[in-house]
């Protein structure tokens, strides 16, 4: 695999459901992100991981949990969603500097469209 | 605040023509960066080409170049000899900052480009 990976593609579910998505980069890469797309939206940034922290919680639902294990792995746990959170989810990944010289192209998975009934 | 504007919703271009995607940017910051995205309808978000604040030459990547034009705030991607495979939903977008914390990466709407035969 190369490159970053997301699983599954597609997702149907209940609004009672737990489901999990998710990604993984093969890049080398120490930052990851969830991405929210809506129809006829800009992309919504949803959560920032840094060095497997959280640096970034855009004001996100808590029905929408990250994890992020390790640096090459991130997670998004679902749990009692609403209909309207029916959107492609992408995650992404970056290089960061300790140094403060600021994150590299980031570079996105091909998504989980995800469809809540 | 940043914010990205994309005022042309979609585009139709015969082939083999050039064609220019506007973008226009707000942001007070004097560090930043300007992304052009592409996005097929398989939905993977694929990394064009980067400009960043400083740069005095014009971004260039193949067939895709980056009219950065400073004082008027406009990072329009211009695509040359357009192909069929170009059609795609483009997005343009900022990354504010060049420190540690700040990776954050505003979208515009986004511009749905049609490559006519």
């Amino acid at each position: 695999e190369t490159g970053v990976t997301q699983t599954p593609r597609h997702l149907v579910m209940g609004m009672t459901n737990k489901k999990s998505l998710k990604c993984e980069q093969h890049l080398g890469h120490n930052a990851m992100y969830w991405y929210k797309q809506s129809a006829k939206k800009p992309l919504e940034l949803m959560f920032v991981y840094n060095f497997k922290e959280q640096t970034e919680n855009n004001s996100v639902p808590s029905r929408f949990s990250p994890e992020c294990p390790n640096s090459s792995h991130l997670f998004l746990h679902l749990h009692t969603l609403q209909p309207e959170d029916s959107a492609l989810y992408l995650c992404a990944s970056s290089m960061t500097w300790r140094e403060g010289r600021g994150t590299d192209t980031q570079y996105f998975g091909p998504g989980t469209r995800l469809t809540v009934l | 605040a940043q914010k990205i504007t994309q005022t042309q919703p979609g585009m139709f271009v015969q082939e083999k023509e050039a064609v220019t995607l506007d973008c226009t940017y707000d942001t007070s910051d004097q560090s930043y960066g300007l992304f052009w995205y592409k996005q097929p309808s398989s939905g993977e978000m694929i990394f064009l080409i980067y400009q960043g604040s400083y740069d005095e030459q014009n971004a260039t990547e193949g067939r895709y170049s980056l009219n950065f034009q400073k004082a008027r705030k406009s990072a329009n991607l211009v695509i040359s000899a357009s192909q069929l495979g170009d059609s795609a939903m483009y997005f343009c977008a900022m990354r504010v900052g060049l420190n540690f914390g700040n990776e954050k990466l505003t979208f515009g709407t986004g511009t749905r480009l049609t490559i006519i035969p």
